[in-house]
């Protein structure tokens, strides 16, 4: 089995849809990401959550809901998005101590498109 | 704020050949890490290699390896004998004292055979 999951693998919604993207790591890592990814854009750090404690928020419309309920989960939540929110949604998972440089694990991501 | 700069949209490289991603940086701290991250058509991002700033040998993965310039904050990745698996997307992190990584906007490689 792969060490991030995530699903699904493509997600097509309306503006009005509530959805949620999944991602499960099965690493044993303590700190979870959520990236977008956009064409000619260099990945943004959506959320971080290290040992289920949100530890970064990058002023992401509140549109996006991050859930954490364990170390192995994180979800994001969707509501009421925008045609420029169709991205690549990553996730990914470290190992993080002090003074590591383990870096991050990535799941395939989800292909999100909006009409 | 720290900032990651790939110049290098997109490469092409013969196959056998050796081709140099180039990845600038700006930071005012002292210790970080800095990674180079391949992903292929098929999506899933995976490390390729890493450097300790404190280090000042290159860090070298088989055919991979980095010139790390300190002082110049320059931190290029040379792939000898190219070969056609290493078609993707390649991007430069660098990750400072918190969990945030900053990524440049990628260079888009192509092995021709």
């Amino acid at each position: 089995e792969t060490g991030v999951t995530q699903t699904p693998r493509h997600l097509v919604m309306g503006m009005t849809n509530k959805k949620s993207l999944k991602c499960e790591q099965h690493l044993g890592h303590n700190a979870m990401y959520w990236y977008k990814q956009s064409a000619k854009k260099p990945l943004e750090l959506m959320f971080v959550y290290n040992f289920k404690e949100q530890t970064e928020n990058n002023s992401v419309p509140s549109r996006f809901s991050p859930e954490c309920p364990n170390s192995s989960h994180l979800f994001l939540h969707l509501h009421t998005l925008q045609p420029e929110d169709s991205a690549l949604y990553l996730c990914a998972s470290s190992q993080e101590r002090s003074g590591s440089n383990q870096p991050q694990h990535f799941g395939d991501g989800t292909r999100l498109s909006i009409l | 704020a720290q900032t990651v700069t790939q110049s290098q949209p997109e490469m092409s490289v013969q196959e056998a050949e050796t081709v140099t991603l180039s990845c600038t940086y700006d930071t005012s701290e002292s210790n970080y890490y800095l990674f180079w991250y391949k992903q292929p058509p098929s999506r899933q991002m995976i490390l390729v290699i890493r450097q300790e700033a404190y280090k000042q040998q290159n860090a070298t993965e088989n055919r991979f390896s980095v010139n790390f310039q300190k002082a110049a904050k320059s931190f290029s990745l040379k792939i000898s004998d190219s070969q056609l698996g290493d078609t993707a997307m390649y991007f430069c992190a660098f990750r400072g004292g918190t969990y945030k990584y900053i990524f440049g906007t990628g260079t888009r490689l192509k092995v021709l055979a």
